[in-house]
Parts: structure tokens; sequence; C-alpha cells
């Protein structure tokens, strides 16, 4: 089974920063990786498919890169609305896997 | 995109099974690859299995092998989550989510299902 690893689990930022959020796959998965958002108290949303897909409605800040087993997800002028929790998953094969999460808080 | 509508809130004693429900609006699940996911109280996400009503198949992860059992009724459009043998770690909650096209990004998901397990 492919397991995921994501750092930091958690970052503090202002509004304004540029925050990376970086994700390891225990085995190549190509571009089979998705990052959620989630928001407390909520279901998470999709952000990014295949690796760099933005979603349609996610903003333009938001941008996804890599391949293989190392992957980034950027929030470029991080706005007040993106302090959330970030989720990796790969998408390659059953049984799916998520990472363990990056909370994104305020400085 | 589907909608999904998930059951309510359960209280769950240790030792018994659940069932949470997840339906679909337009009443098909044809499409889609059904994914559930539960989330203990403060923690991140973990995938439970998934079904692929269209090919009749299961997958199920390690951790929840012999204990979780995913169905599809595609008469109703509904998915169904059953767990048993719950412990107090069970306490979570439970989402439902669906991907299209025959890949495994869930692009919709349920409102969540909070199962609380106590004696």
């Amino acid at each position: 089974d492919i397991q995921m690893t994501q750092s930091p689990s958690s970052v503090s930022a202002s509004v304004g920063d540029r925050v990376t959020i970086t994700c390891r796959a225990s085995q190549g998965i190509r571009t089979w990786l998705a990052w959620y958002q989630q928001k407390p108290g909520k279901a998470p949303q999709l952000l990014i498919s295949a690796a760099s897909t933005l979603q349609s409605g996610v903003p333009s800040r938001f941008s996804g890169s890599g391949s293989g087993t190392d992957f980034t997800l950027t929030i470029n002028s991080l706005q007040p609305e993106d302090f959330a929790t970030y989720y990796c998953q790969q998408a390659s094969s059953f049984p799916l896997a998520f990472g363990g999460g990056t909370k994104v808080e305020i400085k | 995109q589907v909608q999904l509508v998930q059951s309510g809130a359960e209280v769950k004693k240790p030792g018994s099974s659940m069932r949470v429900s997840c339906k679909a609006s337009g009443g098909t699940l044809t499409k889609y690859t059904i994914s559930w996911v539960r989330q203990a109280p403060g923690q991140g996400l973990e995938w439970m299995g998934g079904i692929i009503p269209i090919l009749g198949s299961t997958n199920y992860a390690q951790n929840f092998q012999g204990r979780v059992t995913i169905t599809a009724d595609e008469s109703t459009g509904t998915a169904y989550m059953e767990l048993s043998s719950l412990k107090s770690e069970d306490t979570a909650t439970y989402y439902c989510a669906s991907a299209s096209g025959g890949l495994y990004y869930s692009d919709s998901w349920g409102q969540g299902t909070l199962v609380t397990v106590s004696s």
C-alpha cells in the first residue's frame, strides 16, 4: 500500500505570505495526487487534482506541482479565508491514502 | 457534481455495529467511485474504503479489513458503510465522497455523520 507523508504538520503565517506544503508518496504515483482544503466543522473540498490542475472556482494563488514521489502545494499571498488544514491524497490506486494534514494558522 | 446526503448522528455501544447511508441526488451512483473517510476528533482524514458500483468492486484499507463493509444500492442511489465491533476509538465523523470519470479525486462530499461510541 502507498503511504503519504506531509510536512510540516503546521505552519504559522501572515496574510500576504507565501506558504509551501510538501507531500511525499512511499512509491511513485506519477501525477495521481489530489490536494484538499478543510475548514473546521466542514467537509473537505477538492482544490487540485492530477497534482497541478486547479478545480473550478479555486483561486489562482493556489498551485500544485510535482510528480513521482514528491509534490508541493503553494499558496501565494495568503488570504484570511485560506487559514485551514490541507491534505494530500494519492489517487493512483486503491487503497487510497491521505497525508497527515498541514494546519495553516494565523501568525 | 452529484450531491451527497448522509444519515444523521448516532450513539452506539461498544461491541455493536453502525451503518451510515449516503444518498446521491439524482438517484444514481453508477458514474461514481464512492469512498468512505473518517475523521476522529481533532485528527486527520483516514480513508476507510471505497466502492465502484458499476463494477461491483470494493476495496478496504488494511486498518479496517474484516470490520467494514461498503455496499451500494443502485435502485435508490444510496451507498452504505457498516462498521462492526465498535470501540470508543471509532468515535468520529464519517464522510462519504464521490469521484467521477473513473478517477479517485473526490469532488463531492457528504455533510458528515458523527458517530459516538460510548457505554
